[in-house]
């Protein structure tokens, strides 16, 4: 089956420095990554979509500033917290659409990155 | 804007009991998805209904789509301590890979 890793699974920073999590499709290639963000609690709020090989798309009221995202192969998007302040503090999940045979949107998520900024 | 919104929000039931989550959404929408998250933990896919009338079971859930009334709903019989978790629905269109998710439903089973 479909798999994404996802990379740390927990971080802790220091306010003002940056955080790089990353997210691989492990056995199929995926041109379009997702990136999420949930709060405590709350439901899943998509951030941006990412687009291997071009800009991604950032969701209304995102800064792209300060979460960069780079989809540089087939496999590979890393999501990066530029000077993280304590309200970025969330969980982070990426996802990947593998190909189903219904051709539904089958998406896999990765486990997750839990960030904590002190 | 497409808007999905899942009833209840909690729900605690003891072991053996059936119940229905329920599940709305503002627009029409071609696919709707159930997923259920364990805390701390990442999403696991449990269904995916892709037509009007459409019913999947797996185990003690079971999940239908109304289309005409925007409404899929998840069928829970004879709850078992192990379906603690919380249970997301999410939608999208065709041709639209993104995904617009309920607001939760925090199900909690009572031995």
């Amino acid at each position: 089956g479909a798999v994404v890793s996802q990379h740390p699974s927990r971080v802790i920073c220091k306010s003002g420095t940056s955080v790089k999590i990353e997210c691989r499709s492990l056995d199929f290639q995926a041109t379009t990554m997702f990136w999420y963000r949930q709060f405590p609690k709350q439901s899943l709020m998509l951030m941006a979509t990412s687009n291997e090989g071009s800009k991604a798309t950032y969701e209304q009221g995102v800064e792209k500033d300060k979460f960069l995202i780079n989809h540089a192969s087939l496999t590979l998007s890393t999501l990066t917290v530029t000077s993280a302040h304590p309200e970025d503090s969330s969980f982070y999940i990426c996802s990947a659409r593998f190909p189903g045979s219904s051709g539904a949107n089958v998406l896999t998520f990765g486990a997750g990155s839990r960030l904590t900024v002190l | 804007e497409l808007k999905v919104e899942q009833n209840p929000l909690f729900l605690s039931m003891q072991e053996g009991k059936n119940y229905t989550i329920y599940c709305n959404y503002s627009t029409t929408s071609d696919r709707l998805y159930w997923y259920r998250q364990d805390p701390g933990k990442s999403l696991e896919s449990l269904f995916v209904l892709l037509s009007n009338g459409a019913v999947k079971q797996e185990g003690r859930l079971m999940a239908s789509l109304d289309t005409k009334a925007r409404l899929s709903t998840l069928h829970i019989t004879a709850a078992v301590h192990d379906l603690s978790a919380t249970y997301f629905c999410a939608v999208d269109k065709a041709g639209n890979e993104k995904l617009t998710f309920g607001t939760g439903t925090r199900l909690t089973i009572i031995p």
